[in-house]
C-alpha cells in the first residue's frame, strides 16, 4: 500500500545551522507533497508544498526539493531559530484523491 | 474567526462509554477528514468525506461512526470506548481533493481510563 518514510525521527541543531529532513514515498501516482509543522500542543499547519511538475521551491528560509524519479523529497531550513523547534511532517497525495499519507514526523530541536 | 473548530478539546471517559466529537469548518470547503494522532505522533487518516459523502474509510473499527449532516460539519461518534482509543483526534478540511492544503482543527485529546 501507500507509504511515506521520513528521516530522521529526531534532529538537534545549533541555532543558525541548517536542518534537512528527508522523505521517500511509494505511490508513483503521488504528485502533491506538503510539509506541515506542529508545535507542541498545537495543530499541524502547512509551511510549504511542492507539486510534481516542479523540482524545487523556496520560501524565505525554507526550501523543498523533489526527485520524482527516485521518489524522494526533502525539506531544508536554513539559519534555524529556536522558534523552528517543532515536529515536522512530510506527506504525499495524488491528484483527484481524498487521502493524504503522512510521514512519521521529525522532532526538530534548535538549541540557542 | 476559527477556520476549523472541534469540540471538546479534552475528553476523559471510562472504558465502554460512548462519546462524540464535533467538527465544523467555515471555509466553504467540500472535503473533511478525521485523523488520529497517537502517543508517538503518527498522524493517520481515518475518514474522508466529500460533500457529505464518505469517500475513504481506512479500516477503522465499526465502533467509529462519522456523520456529516452538511458539508460544513463532520462529527465522530465512538461506541464502546477502549483503552487503545486514547489519542488526539484531528478534524481537517480542504477545498476539493487532498492535493490541496489541509486546515486542521485544534485537536481533541481523548483519554480512556
Amino acid at each position: 500500500g501507500e507509504n511515506v518514510e521520513q528521516h530522521p525521527s529526531t534532529l538537534s541543531v545549533q541555532e543558525g545551522d541548517s536542518a534537512v529532513i528527508k522523505c521517500t514515498y511509494s505511490d508513483s501516482a503521488s504528485n502533491y507533497f506538503p510539509w506541515y509543522k506542529q508545535e507542541l500542543g498545537k495543530r499541524p499547519q502547512l509551511i510549504i508544498d511542492i507539486r510534481s511538475n516542479v523540482g524545487e521551491k523556496k520560501d524565505q528560509r525554507i526550501a523543498v526539493t523533489l526527485n520524482k524519479t527516485a521518489k524522494h523529497f526533502s525539506l531544508h531550513i536554513t539559519e534555524t531559530q529556536p522558534e523552528d523547534s517543532a515536529v515536522y511532517f512530510c506527506a504525499a497525495s495524488g491528484t483527484g484523491g481524498f487521502k493524504t499519507i503522512f510521514g512519521a514526523g521529525t522532532r526538530l530541536f534548535v538549541k540557542a | 474567526d476559527t477556520a476549523v473548530s472541534q469540540t471538546p478539546k479534552y475528553l476523559v471517559t471510562q472504558m465502554g462509554n460512548d462519546k462524540s466529537i464535533k467538527c465544523e469548518q467555515n471555509l466553504g470547503h467540500d472535503t473533511m477528514y478525521w485523523y488520529k494522532q497517537d502517543s508517538k505522533k503518527f498522524l493517520k487518516i481515518m475518514f474522508s468525506y466529500n460533500n457529505k459523502e464518505l469517500i475513504i474509510n481506512e479500516t477503522v473499527p465499526n465502533r467509529f461512526s462519522p456523520k456529516s449532516p452538511d458539508k460544513a460539519h463532520l462529527n465522530l461518534h465512538i461506541n464502546s470506548l477502549e483503552l487503545g482509543d486514547s489519542a488526539v483526534y484531528f478534524c481537517a478540511s480542504s477545498q476539493g481533493t487532498s492535493d490541496t492544503e489541509a486546515f486542521f482543527g485544534q485537536g481533541t485529546r481523548l483519554t480512556v481510563v
